[in-house]
């Protein structure tokens, strides 16, 4: 079936530094991504989504990139904060089916 | 606070026990979610309601059952577990299943511990 992976399971970065995290898809009819946040001890967040149509999101310090030839989606956050310490969850979905998840990957902001 | 509240947030139970977890939303949504979530494991999705109605039972054993009195309360009744059942239950909801946005307001979720 189709699967929603990361490259990563873990990444490290400098406090103040651009972190970038990275997500394949397998799914070629999926229209839309979304990350999720999950901190410690709390569900997950919705940070942005992007539509297929798309390439390119931007929100406040976050900036989603979709690759569609290569099935490709990446998270970037520039001038990364200790709160930015979390679980990032990469999604898909395709019209009204429901949403598939990736494993996550573990982001960690090194003071 | 996400407007999406549950409750317990830790409960362990042994293997013939019964509980029940609580799911309640204040965002005016229709529709309601339970995910569980393992460790290194994808969100796996286990049961939809949209309108109160169960829309998707996603090949759930029949010792979890859900039960959604309104579209801002959902529960899930939990009898005769097994260990690998341990996990973090996670309610969410949007304003309409399969609204094409994706965007799932999830609450802190149940640490479940079946001993």
């Amino acid at each position: 079936g189709e699967s929603v992976g990361l490259h990563l399971p873990t990444l490290s970065v400098q406090e103040g530094d651009n972190s970038i995290i990275n997500c394949a898809y397998s799914n070629s009819a999926s229209d839309y991504f979304i990350w999720y946040k999950q901190e410690s001890g709390k569900g997950p967040q919705f940070i942005i989504d992007i539509r297929s149509n798309m390439d390119k999101r931007q929100g406040q310090r976050v900036t989603v990139l979709l690759n569609k030839t290569v099935k490709h989606l990446s998270l970037q956050i520039a001038a990364t904060q200790p709160g930015d310490s979390a679980v990032y969850f990469c999604a898909e979905g395709f019209g009204n089916e429901k949403l598939t998840f990736g494993t996550g990957t573990r982001l960690t902001i090194i003071p | 606070e996400t407007g999406v509240t549950q409750t317990p947030r830790h409960l362990v139970m042994g293997m013939t026990n019964k509980k029940s977890l609580k799911c309640e939303q204040h965002l005016g949504h229709n529709a309601m979610y339970w995910y569980k979530q393992s460790a290194k494991k994808p969100l796996e999705l286990m049961f939809v309601y949209n309108f109160k109605e169960q829309t998707e039972n996603n090949s759930v054993p029949s010792r979890f059952s859900p039960e959604c009195p309104n579209s801002s309360h959902l529960f899930l009744h939990l009898h005769t577990l097994q260990p690998e059942d341990s996990a973090l239950y996670l309610c969410a909801s949007s304003p309409l299943a399969g609204g094409g946005t994706g965007e799932l307001f999830f609450g802190e979720g149940s640490r479940l511990t079946v001993l």
